[in-house]
């Protein structure tokens, strides 16, 4: 059962456009969501995350949209860089005070972002 | 500010031994996960420990286990070795339950 989906395995942008990564989400209990970025042999780094008392969240290069009713998020990368080129992990969880203790963060399989020069 | 170290980086063992690996948090973080990430699998979430108590576990078998001492340090231990256990094994720590999961490097198993 997966809970957090990024339904495409890998995106190829050029240089200097936009690139969009989307993710979707089942658990109706998750409201704070979190973008991570993997390069191979080494740990994800965190980038940006949202709780849902917003739709939008902006750090520099990057914005993350949610639209809750759509259990939707999307990740905007601009402009993209080749330096961008990794591959990038949606994960959400519940927030605190939701209820119970369960607030393990769960993953998506991650999309593989190719950014050409 | 040093970040979450696991050690070792790299190991290799044989079918059938076990294997404990480690995790130091970042200073004043209380939650360790430990995650496994193979290829096309993503992160599949394997336990989280809060002041030293197991508050989740993922659908691991119980070969898998693990623990957090009172510094906050954490083990993972795999016994009886099987081939498919071969991964990166990613151990992340979080100030508390709502915010960003900072990860280690993690140590890539290779199983013989």
């Amino acid at each position: 059962d997966q809970q957090v989906k990024q339904n495409s395995p890998s995106l190829s942008v050029q240089e200097g456009r936009i690139s969009i990564l989307n993710c979707d989400y089942t658990n109706s209990m998750f409201d704070y969501f979190l973008w991570y970025k993997k390069y191979p042999a080494e740990g994800p780094t965190f980038l940006i995350s949202i709780s849902s008392i917003k739709d939008k969240n902006e750090d520099g290069r990057f914005t993350v949209f949610l639209n809750k009713s759509a259990k939707h998020l999307s990740l905007h990368i601009v402009p993209s860089q080749p330096g961008d080129s990794a591959v990038y992990f949606c994960a959400a969880s519940p927030m605190l005070n939701s209820g119970g203790s369960n607030y393990k963060l769960t993953f998506g399989k991650g999309t593989l972002l190719t950014v050409n020069p | 500010k040093a970040g979450v170290t696991q050690t070792p980086r790299y190991l290799i063992k044989t079918r059938g031994q076990q294997v404990t690996l480690s995790c130091s948090p970042i200073s004043g973080h209380r939650s360790v996960s430990w995650y496994q990430q193979t290829p096309g699998q993503g992160l599949q979430f394997l336990f989280e420990y809060f002041s030293e108590t197991q508050r989740n576990k993922g659908n691991f078998p119980g070969r898998f286990s693990g623990r957090q001492f009172s510094n906050s340090r954490s083990e993972m231990n795999v016994s009886t070795l099987e081939l498919g256990d071969s991964a990166l094994y990613l151990c992340a720590s979080r100030l508390t339950e709502n915010t960003e999961a900072f990860f280690g490097q993690g140590t890539r198993l290779t199983v013989v």
